[in-house]
């Protein structure tokens, strides 16, 4: 059974500062991984989606790495800003459609 | 208009009450789902399906049914609403092609069963 998990579970960082978060799953047999944004009490928005095949994505401020034989992506935020605050969600999909997320990272970003 | 449509976007009722979430969408995605999201749970799913004529349970069936109507549309029902329901529920879309388009949410429904 896949697991993914993401660390650290909260993370509060000055405004101006670069940012990595993670996120590791057990069963490498992929078929891409997606880092999901979500405000408090909102719906998810997909920030950036990574093929099994790809090394990494980049949208902005924003670039993820995939390294899937080891089983780990990592999200960078550069230059992070208050609005960047919010709970960022990896998840893996693997065969059959199914969708597997973390718990998520809660990144509050102070002015 | 968004992608995927959900509705109501808030709702309160009675336990009991039979209630219906509506999901819509203009991905033309094949594939719909529907997930729960409840604190310190993560996001959990509840039923999929690949086709019109395919549906299938998840991780947390009971208590849930689903239908889908057309290839845009996926509704969720709680037949006998219960307290512990009381969530925040998504609907998805995906395209199936071993993840090229990746998924899709919508804004979600935030139920309140008291």
């Amino acid at each position: 059974k896949q697991e993914v998990t993401q660390i650290p579970a909260a993370l509060s960082v000055p405004e101006g500062e670069n940012l990595v978060l993670n996120c590791s799953f057990t069963d490498s047999a992929i078929y891409n991984l997606q880092w999901f944004r979500q405000d408090p009490g909102k719906g998810l928005t997909s920030l950036l989606l990574i093929q099994s095949s790809q090394r990494e994505q980049t949208s902005g401020r924003l670039n993820a790495s995939l390294d899937k034989s080891s089983g780990r992506s990592t999200l960078y935020i550069a230059a992070s800003q208050p609005g960047d605050s919010a709970t960022y969600l990896c998840a893996v999909e693997t065969s059959g459609s199914r969708l597997t997320f973390g718990e998520g990272t809660q990144l509050t970003v102070n002015p | 208009d968004a992608d995927v449509t959900q509705t109501p976007r808030n709702r309160i009722t009675k336990t009991g009450k039979r209630i219906m979430l509506e999901c819509s969408q203009t991905k033309g995605h094949d594939r719909m789902y529907w997930y729960r999201q409840d604190p310190g749970l993560g996001l959990r799913l509840i039923y999929y399906s690949f086709d019109v004529k395919d549906i299938n349970k998840g991780e947390i069936s009971d208590g849930y049914s689903v239908s889908r109507q057309a290839q845009a549309k996926f509704s969720l029902s709680l037949e006998s609403a219960i307290p512990n329901q009381t969530a925040l529920y998504f609907c998805a879309t995906s395209d199936g092609k071993q993840g090229l388009d990746g998924y899709t949410f919508g804004s979600g429904t935030r139920l309140t069963v008291v």
